[in-house]
């Protein structure tokens, strides 16, 4: 079965301009996922759906992030106005629920460069 | 705060050495998920180990949930430059899977 897909993989803009960031789940996985991971830290959780509802943003810094996943499918995060310290490599994985256990496929990422 | 502390961050080996990654918390978790990233990849899941005491093989990986289901391990036997990438361990917590992620081992295996 095809795996997570994201684009672009790389994307370098300019503090205080936007970005978006799309992700294609494994089909069938109704649970979706966005993390951050800056260089040498382990991934961060930034935003959960549950088919096309949100079930965790805590995390997701709403003055600038925002993300949707409207047919419960692809989803789209984007970074409006964008920080130096967004800089950071952005995966989105995709799960579903086998015997009470998630188990998550990531995509690639894509890394993003603010300067 | 970081809810799961990884050991060591940093390990660089000869090829045939064994090594022990841990992965500790004061937290309970339902599962404990080990993954293996390369560099440009997304991290790849090795194994999901879910009862207290578990112990999971994965030919010369051998990983262990704790008893109280708050720390795990990871044991590589004869490591191979193959085996060089970062190591994740990942608490599953809360509803819909939700993972917190330790901060990584970063593995060298040198030929």
């Amino acid at each position: 079965e095809a795996g997570v897909a994201q684009s672009p993989r790389y994307k370098i803009i300019e503090k205080r301009q936007s970005v978006a960031f799309w992700c294609n789940p494994i089909s069938g996985h109704a649970t979706l996922y966005w993390y951050q991971q800056i260089l040498g830290q382990g991934p961060k959780l930034l935003i959960q759906f549950q088919n096309n509802g949100v079930v965790d943003d805590s995390q997701l810094p709403k003055d600038r992030f925002s993300a949707e996943r409207l047919k419960g499918v692809d989803s789209t995060l984007k970074i409006q106005p964008a920080k130096l310290e967004d800089s950071a490599v952005y995966l989105c994985a995709s799960s579903r629920n086998s015997g009470g256990t998630y188990e998550q496929y990531f995509g690639p990422g894509t890394r993003l460069t603010v300067t | 705060t970081q809810l799961l502390e990884q050991s060591p961050q940093f390990l660089s080996i000869q090829e045939g050495e064994n090594l022990t990654v841990y992965c500790n918390s004061s937290s309970v978790f339902s599962s404990l998920q080990w993954y293996r990233q390369e560099p440009g990849e997304g991290p790849v899941l090795l194994v999901t180990v879910v009862t207290g005491g578990e112990v999971k093989k994965l030919k010369r990986l051998t990983f262990q949930f704790g008893d109280a289901r708050k720390d795990s391990s990871l044991h590589i036997t004869a490591a191979q430059p193959g085996d060089t990438g970062l190591y994740l361990c990942a608490g599953e917590r809360g509803q819909g899977g939700k993972l917190i992620f330790g901060q990584g081992t970063e593995l060298s295996v040198k030929p």
